[in-house]
């Protein structure tokens, strides 16, 4: 079975500052990756996914991801944040073929700071 | 095109009994997914219905059920509530599974007193 460590359970930073949000994974078998933003009193939105090919994944609203095999890692970028990009971040990671369940981390909080 | 909609979005209910979650998918979509969500625990798969047919299954009690129908909207039943049930309920949908793309809707927030 797979599992999902999310390190951070918040993250402040400051406004146009960079920030990483760091994800590792746990799976015996190959994986599809994902990041998922929730804004206050919302469902998840998907920012990106990693599923084959490139390691680095572009998402929206200028975040990227890197697939780092051999560390097992999924960590979750941005050079320049905003006040908007306040939310919680979710990291989830699904055995690859077929249609299989999704586990989710426990989440990031992060704080952008004006 | 509508997006996921969860009804009703709040509801409170007391120790012992029953409720009914109810989501609609986005039209289209086949795969109908249930998490529950705590500050805790974060999201905790329920189980997953396509076509009508449980395919994947969490590690939640039995009192937890779930069913989808023909035109794939879905209910979720809890009975026997207990005060631990307390928690947003999230459905999700997708065209084929939950780990190609999944849409989620707001959310049903429990309470139980």
């Amino acid at each position: 079975a797979q599992s999902v460590t999310q390190l951070d359970s918040q993250v402040p930073v400051f406004e146009e500052a960079p920030v990483e949000l760091r994800c590792n994974y746990s799976s015996s078998v190959s994986v599809y990756l994902f990041w998922y933003v929730q804004y206050p009193n919302q469902g998840l939105q998907l920012l990106l996914k990693y599923l084959s090919g490139s390691t680095l994944v572009k998402g929206i609203n200028g975040f990227e991801a890197e697939f780092n095999k051999s560390q097992t890692s999924f960590h979750l970028r941005k050079p320049s944040v905003h006040i908007s990009d306040t939310a919680e971040y979710f990291c989830a990671v699904s055995e690859s073929g077929g249609y299989q369940k999704v586990t989710f981390g426990t989440g990031t909080k992060l704080q952008v700071i004006p | 095109k509508a997006g996921v909609t969860q009804t009703p979005r709040y509801l409170i209910k007391t120790r012992g009994q029953q409720v009914t979650l109810s989501c609609s998918p986005i039209s289209g979509h086949r795969s109908v997914s249930w998490y529950q969500q705590t500050p805790g625990q974060g999201l905790q798969f329920l189980f997953e219905y396509f076509s009508e047919t449980q395919r994947n299954k969490g590690n939640f009690p039995g009192r937890f059920s779930g069913r989808q129908f023909s035109n794939s909207r879905s209910e979720m039943n809890v009975s026997t509530l207990e005060l631990g049930d307390s928690a947003l309920y999230l459905c999700a949908s997708s065209l084929q599974g939950l780990n190609t793309e999944a849409f989620f809707g707001q959310g049903t927030r429990l309470t139980v007193v």
